[in-house]
């Protein structure tokens, strides 16, 4: 089992680019969590998705971000018109059962994203 | 609001010798705490996992203690070496019915063993 896959691992934009991170879960898992840290913080939630579902997008800035999980490929977080503010670690996570099961996460290597 | 704090925020200690951290929650309702570990660039790997009943769990040289009446947990690292140089990390896992269980991560510990 290759582990939850994230890429690309470094992505440098400028200010108004799009970013799009990938993350391929782990084998066998269907639930897909999206988190963001900022240097020297914790992880902060942004969106929790099942196949082709958003379950909770609670975290989510209500513009400029997206997320999908489709039936097929990777999940994607989409970032349109990037700022500087938008310069993290972006972590995805996976799990074998659904959130209210209180199952383990996987966490991917993170995608850090800098944008000049 | 739930919230999860660490201390030390860092720290640093000679290979070979015993560590403790710390966590303090306040999240409601409880359902389970983990410790995590967070190399440099890379993603944080589960070291235990403990719910309301359980007030210890060892998972090798890691001890982790719960105390779910104070809301404390701790982490305790038995002669340290140089690979445990990482971010630790508490993540508390809230039962919320409408969504689902939420976690809520604490800023981390960051520990440097130093030879």
């Amino acid at each position: 089992n290759a582990g939850v896959m994230q890429n690309p691992r470094h992505l440098v934009r400028r200010r108004g680019q799009e970013a799009r991170l990938r993350c391929s879960p782990m084998k066998g898992h269907s639930h897909v969590y999206w988190y963001r840290q900022l240097p020297e913080e914790g992880l902060k939630f942004m969106v929790y998705l099942q196949k082709e579902n958003i379950i909770d997008e609670s975290g989510m800035p209500k513009e400029r971000f997206s997320a999908e999980f489709p039936k097929e490929g990777p999940s994607i977080l989409r970032i349109q018109q990037v700022v500087r503010g938008d310069s993290a670690a972006y972590f995805c996570a996976s799990s074998p059962t659904p959130r209210t099961g209180g199952g383990t996460q996987y966490f991917g290597p993170g995608t850090r994203l800098t944008v000049l | 609001k739930n919230q999860v704090e660490q201390s030390p925020q860092s720290l640093i200690i000679l290979e070979g010798k015993n560590c403790t951290l710390q966590c303090n929650y306040t999240v409601s309702p409880f359902s389970n705490l983990r410790w995590y570990k967070q190399d440099t660039g890379r993603g944080p790997v589960s070291l235990t996992i403990m719910t309301f009943s359980e007030n210890t769990k060892s998972n090798g040289r890691y001890t982790a203690t719960l105390d779910a009446d104070t809301k404390q947990s701790s982490l305790h690292i038995t002669a340290s070496q140089l690979s445990d140089s990482a971010s630790y990390i508490c993540v508390v896992s809230a039962a919320n019915n409408n969504a689902g269980n939420m976690l809520t991560f604490g800023g981390g510990t960051r520990l440097m063993v130093k030879p």
